[in-house]
């Protein structure tokens, strides 16, 4: 049973218009998200996160959306640039001490020059 | 500031083997937890530890293992490696809970093993 869904595999974007990745979660019990990039073989780098709390933190280019009453979030990069290339996860976490990250199964963004 | 460290990088192991994986989180972290990337499968919680106990153990078979010191530096090992163990392994930490905090959690490079 998938409690965090990326339903989309893959998105192309032109250069300079908007990015904008969606992420589906079952479980209401989840009270952290983050988004993160990765290329293949290397590590997640750690994109931005939100707190169940609000609705909308921005962090330069990047800005994540929550909506809670449909359990939905979603990424937006404005403006995109070829070097957003990569495939992004977005992950959900319990609140309290625990350090578990249930990740969606991703989104390969290509931005297009 | 130095991130999360993982060594070795990549590793061949025959089947029947056991691999031991090491990881050293950004200094000040105490939280460490493994995730294991697979094409089938994706990123998937394998256990975390906090103050050299384990905290959260996901759902993987007793041959996945692994430990914290009281450096906070952790090890992961898997014994009797299947080919299904081929994956990149990823070694994460994380400051604790805080308001400012939250669950931030930074990732090392990883430990691609490849079983054969």
């Amino acid at each position: 049973d998938q409690q965090v869904k990326q339903n989309s595999p893959s998105l192309s974007v032109q250069e300079g218009r908007i990015s904008i990745l969606n992420c589906d979660y079952t479980n209401s019990m989840f009270d952290y998200f983050l988004w993160y990039k990765k290329y293949p073989a290397e590590g997640p780098t750690f994109l931005i996160s939100i707190s169940s709390i609000k609705d909308k933190n921005e962090d330069g280019r990047f800005t994540v959306f929550l909506n809670k009453s449909a359990k939905h979030l979603s990424l937006h990069i404005v403006p995109s640039q070829p070097g957003d290339s990569a495939v992004y996860f977005c992950a959900a976490a319990l609140g309290g001490s625990a350090r578990q990250l249930t990740f969606g199964s991703g989104t390969q963004l290509t931005v297009l020059p | 500031k130095a991130g999360v460290t993982q060594t070795p990088r990549y590793l061949i192991k025959t089947r029947g083997q056991q691999v031991t994986l090491s990881c050293s989180p950004i200094s000040g972290h105490r939280s460490v937890s493994w995730y294991q990337q697979t094409p089938g499968q994706g990123l998937q919680f394998l256990f975390e530890y906090f103050s050299e106990t384990q905290r959260n153990k996901g759902n993987f078979p007793g041959r996945f293992s692994g430990r914290q010191f009281s450096n906070s530096r952790s090890e992961m090992n898997v014994s009797t490696l299947e080919l299904g163990d081929s994956a990149l392994y990823l070694c994460a930490s994380s400051l604790p809970w805080t308001a400012s905090s939250g669950n931030t959690i930074y990732f090392g490079e990883g430990s691609w093993l490849t079983v054969v």
